[in-house]
């Protein structure tokens, strides 16, 4: 049974279009979490809900907006894309107890045009 | 940025022993040592953690040194399914939710026949 999976794998967009990338956990984990890989490879941080709740917000643009309709979910809504939005978006979740591990999805690739 | 210094990548023959260190120097004392991976494009992959003691799982070994200040993963019969980029992350023991994980370049692994 996959544990974090996302859909799409794949999404090809144009510029200024507004897309969704969905993030489901069967793990029975509390908190889930967004990162993105650019072409660089650097995997960084945007998100992490707890419970429903947002906790982290790094500074990412408001366009950006993660959903939460509940534990199992965290989907992540784009508004008006751009080139430098083209990525690789990983969900992860983890258990409410620290220190502990996250496990990550098989990511999205997002190419933007 | 990443708290951590890795070599940019290693070479290792298949069946031998790969031993991956990683420099924290400036590790606190409530942070802990995480390792993770990434095979070529998938989502990173737990595995292992440590705060002050030498941990072992079934997957690695990690060696952590007395002052803390770097640590050696160990995998002790490298496969050719090793092939990926290790991470050694230091992350703050926060309160659940808000393990922010930062991934810095990692060291390319390279497992050769």
């Amino acid at each position: 049974d996959t544990a974090v999976s996302q859909t799409p794998k794949y999404l090809v967009t144009q510029m200024g279009n507004d897309k969704s990338i969905k993030c489901e956990q069967n793990l029975g984990h509390d908190t889930m979490y967004w990162y993105k890989q650019d072409s660089k490879k650097f995997l960084k941080i945007m998100f992490s809900y707890n419970n429903k709740e947002l906790i982290i917000n790094e500074t990412v643009p408001n366009r950006f907006s993660p959903k939460s309709p509940d534990k199992a979910h965290l989907n992540l809504h784009i508004n008006s894309l751009e080139l430098g939005d083209s990525a690789v978006y990983f969900c992860a979740s983890s258990r409410l107890l620290v220190p502990d591990t996250q496990y990550f999805g098989p990511g999205t690739r997002l190419t933007v045009l | 940025d990443a708290k951590t210094t890795q070599p940019t990548s290693m070479d290792c023959a298949e069946g031998r022993a790969a031993n991956l260190p990683c420099n924290h120097s400036t590790i606190s004392g409530n942070e802990y040592v995480y390792w993770y991976r990434q095979i070529h494009s998938q989502g990173p992959q737990y595995i292992i953690h440590g705060l002050k003691n030498n941990e072992t799982n079934e997957m690695a070994s990690l060696i952590i040194t007395e002052d803390r200040k770097s640590s050696t993963l160990i995998l002790p019969h490298a496969t050719l399914r090793d092939t990926a980029v290790y991470y050694c992350i230091v992350s703050p023991l926060g309160q659940g939710g808000s393990e922010k994980l930062v991934f810095g370049k990692g060291t390319k692994l390279t497992v050769n026949p």
